[in-house]
């Protein structure tokens, strides 16, 4: 069975800073990876997901993720943070038959 | 385009009370349903998830249970509630399983 780590519970960075979110999964088979983000009491939104292909995959609102299979990681970068990006962020992991999601990193902006 | 519902948004609810949350899809056919919890300051737990009409899966053992009468509805029940089923709920819904999943925008539930 497929699962995710997510390093950190909380991460905090200052406006215009770099963020970087830290994915680290275990799979049995070539997984699809994805970044979902939770705005407060709302459901999730897709950021960005790999499948095949190209390892640098761009998402939504600046973010990406690198896909290296020989680190097991797929962490999410941004070059500079926004106030808007607060908010909780979840990497999944599929075997395409279940998908496993991590506890989430909550995301903190400082002025 | 495809939507997501959930309702209601919002619940408060007495210990030992009945419960019931819905879920439809629009604009797609024959998806694969989720229902989630999730408590405060914790992560998302996978309630239930069902296939096709009434093919359900239970992921944990619980005082819930779900059903799917229709192809793109999905309904969260219990006969009575616990303290400690108090979170928010999310309904999600995938083309096949394993692939993205759309979610919807959750229901908060307090039981008191």
């Amino acid at each position: 069975a497929q699962s995710v780590t997510q390093l950190g519970s909380h991460v905090s960075v200052s406006e215009g800073a770099l963020v970087l979110l830290r994915c680290n999964y275990s799979s049995s088979v070539p997984p699809y990876l994805f970044w979902y983000v939770q705005y407060p009491n709302q459901g999730l939104q897709l950021l960005l997901k790999y499948t095949t292909g190209a390892t640098l995959v761009k998402g939504i609102n600046g973010f990406e993720a690198e896909f290296k299979k020989s680190e097991t990681s797929f962490h999410l970068t941004k070059p500079s943070a926004h106030m808007s990006d607060a908010a909780e962020y979840f990497c999944a992991v599929s075997d395409y038959n279940d998908m496993r999601f991590g506890a989430g990193t909550r995301l903190t902006v400082k002025p | 385009s495809q939507t997501i519902h959930q309702w209601p948004a919002t619940l408060v609810q007495p210990v030992g009370s009945p419960l019931s949350l819905e879920c439809t899809v629009e604009g797609t056919s024959n998806p694969n349903l989720y229902w989630y919890r999730q408590a405060a300051g914790r992560g998302l737990q996978l309630l239930f998830y069902s296939v096709g009409i009434g093919q359900i899966s239970s992921e944990v053992p619980q005082n819930l249970s779900a059903s799917r009468p229709q192809d793109r509805q999905f309904i969260l029940s219990s006969k009575k509630l616990l303290l400690s089923d108090s979170g928010f709920y999310l309904c999600a819904w995938s083309g096949r399983r394993g692939d993205e999943q759309f979610f919807g925008p959750g229901t908060r539930l307090t039981v008191l």
